[in-house]
């Protein structure tokens, strides 16, 4: 059974980089037949898919408009993880941020980060 | 992109009394909507796949319909423990979307 384990900082500075890693047991990032998506909540936005990151003999990105400017995922396999990056963080980017497996359904989900934005 | 809008966004309901809960697309998804809950200080929790597939581990009391732009979870004899938020999602197209979400309270 796939499970997820987030870890990284609930705060974050303005103009600063968020940072959050997902690790995976039960099943294998490099998977020909799973996706790694990053979601996040807030009261204003609700529910928003910022992206997936998959392989399939390759690896391939999927990302948000909203973030695609500013976000970058990066698999690793030596550790069965995938991170987040999202640049120039302001207040708007405050929000629970969830890691979940699927790729259609999100079939297994992280705990969940809250991270907030601020000085 | 495609909205997803449910209805409604709040239902007061006692429990053994039925639950519908609405999804409408901005455009066709075919069978691409998925169903979720959400306990309060909890992760989603996948509900029903493909408009109408049942989860593993899912009370069977959960159920959903549907095809094209409109669908509906049923829940079949609510029971207190299915307070929560539940909400559609679409991964028919890129950007993936969600609903604003449906509280469901207990009267």
């Amino acid at each position: 059974q796939v499970q997820l384990q987030q870890s990284g900082p609930g705060l974050v500075k303005p103009s600063q980089t968020l940072s959050l890693t997902c690790a995976i047991s039960g099943d294998s990032v490099s998977s020909n037949s799973a996706a790694w998506n990053w979601i996040r909540q807030s009261p204003s936005r609700g529910l928003e898919w910022l992206g997936r990151t998959y392989y399939r003999s390759k690896w391939y990105n999927d990302y948000a408009i909203s973030v695609k400017s500013r976000i970058t995922f990066n698999p690793d396999t030596s550790k069965n993880q995938f991170s987040l990056q999202l640049n120039s963080v302001t207040p708007e980017d405050t929000a629970i941020y969830y890691c979940a497996a699927g790729v259609y359904g999100m079939d297994v989900w992280g705990q969940g980060t809250t991270v907030t934005v601020s000085s | 992109e495609i909205v997803l809008t449910q209805s409604p966004d709040f239902q007061s309901v006692t429990p053994k009394e039925k639950v519908t809960i609405t999804c409408r697309a901005s455009q066709s998804i075919g069978s691409n909507l998925h169903w979720y809950q959400q306990k309060p200080d909890q992760s989603p929790k996948l509900l029903i796949k493909y408009a109408s597939q049942s989860i593993s581990g899912v009370p069977s009391r959960f159920s959903g319909s549907g095809s094209g732009t409109d669908f509906t979870l049923t829940i079949n004899s609510l029971e207190a423990e299915d307070a929560a938020a539940y909400y559609c999602h679409q991964s028919s197209s890129l950007p993936q979307t969600f609903g604003q979400g449906t509280k469901v309270e207990i009267k």
